[in-house]
């Protein structure tokens, strides 16, 4: 089957660092994507990766590791805005992604 | 209009009507895709289309159809709308369905409540 798990809750303090893991197992692969939501809004696009190692965009990056059907977001710099949800979501043989529920991610300051 | 838009915004229903949910892209994007979100669950894809004029049919389509007679509109039917249809509905697009890079793009979303 397939399957995304990643951890229901974070809690992390304003101008710290913090890493959101995702496992995924998809049938076939063909890259894994992030997306943050923020309560009663649509998803919007973070960042993908469909080739082993880190991809840095600002004070976000994300790692892959295939072998291992692993990948986390790093968020360094935290503010108060990016309190959200973090949706981790693997994308199979057919195109199609394949969600996680998401990561509540709470900022204190 | 930039990017995608849904209609309505929320909706209560009495169960047994029958409800459509308007997704209207005005980015000329190829695929366009239904979800359903619910709480503690990941996003659900309900029904796609990867190209005007065809559509299939994803995880969670019981219950639900779909139309495609041109690139930018995909509504989404409900026909005899149940309790168990409550949900945040997100209509979404993208460039390209069989890329790998495949960045899809959300609509803000219809919350449904069925009654």
């Amino acid at each position: 089957g397939q399957n995304i798990d990643q951890p229901t809750e974070m809690t992390a303090t304003e101008g710290a660092i913090v890493q959101i893991n995702c496992t995924y197992q998809t049938s076939g692969f063909n890259g894994l994507f992030w997306y943050q939501q923020h309560a009663g809004e649509a998803p919007t696009f973070l960042s993908y990766n469909v080739l082993d190692g880190l991809e840095e965009k600002g004070r976000f990056s994300s790692f892959l590791s295939r072998s291992k059907g692993y990948s986390y977001l790093l968020l360094k710099e935290l503010q108060m805005k990016d309190s959200a949800s973090y949706l981790c979501a693997g994308m199979d043989s057919n195109y199609q992604l394949i969600w996680g529920a998401g990561t509540k991610l709470i900022i204190k300051p | 209009i930039a990017g995608i838009t849904q209609a309505p915004t929320s909706q209560i229903l009495a169960a047994g009507r029958r409800m459509t949910l308007r997704c209207t892209q005005d980015m000329r994007h190829n695929a366009m895709y239904w979800y359903r979100q619910d709480l503690g669950l990941g996003l659900r894809l309900i029904h796609y289309s990867n190209t005007a004029g065809t559509t299939g049919k994803g995880e969670v389509p019981d219950g639900y159809s779909v139309s495609r007679a041109n690139t930018d509109d995909f509504p989404l039917t409900l026909a005899s709308a149940v309790p168990s249809q409550t949900s945040v509905y997100f209509c979404a697009s993208s460039d390209d369905a069989g890329g790998s890079y495949n960045e899809q793009f959300f609509g803000p979303g219809t919350r449904l409540t069925v009654l």
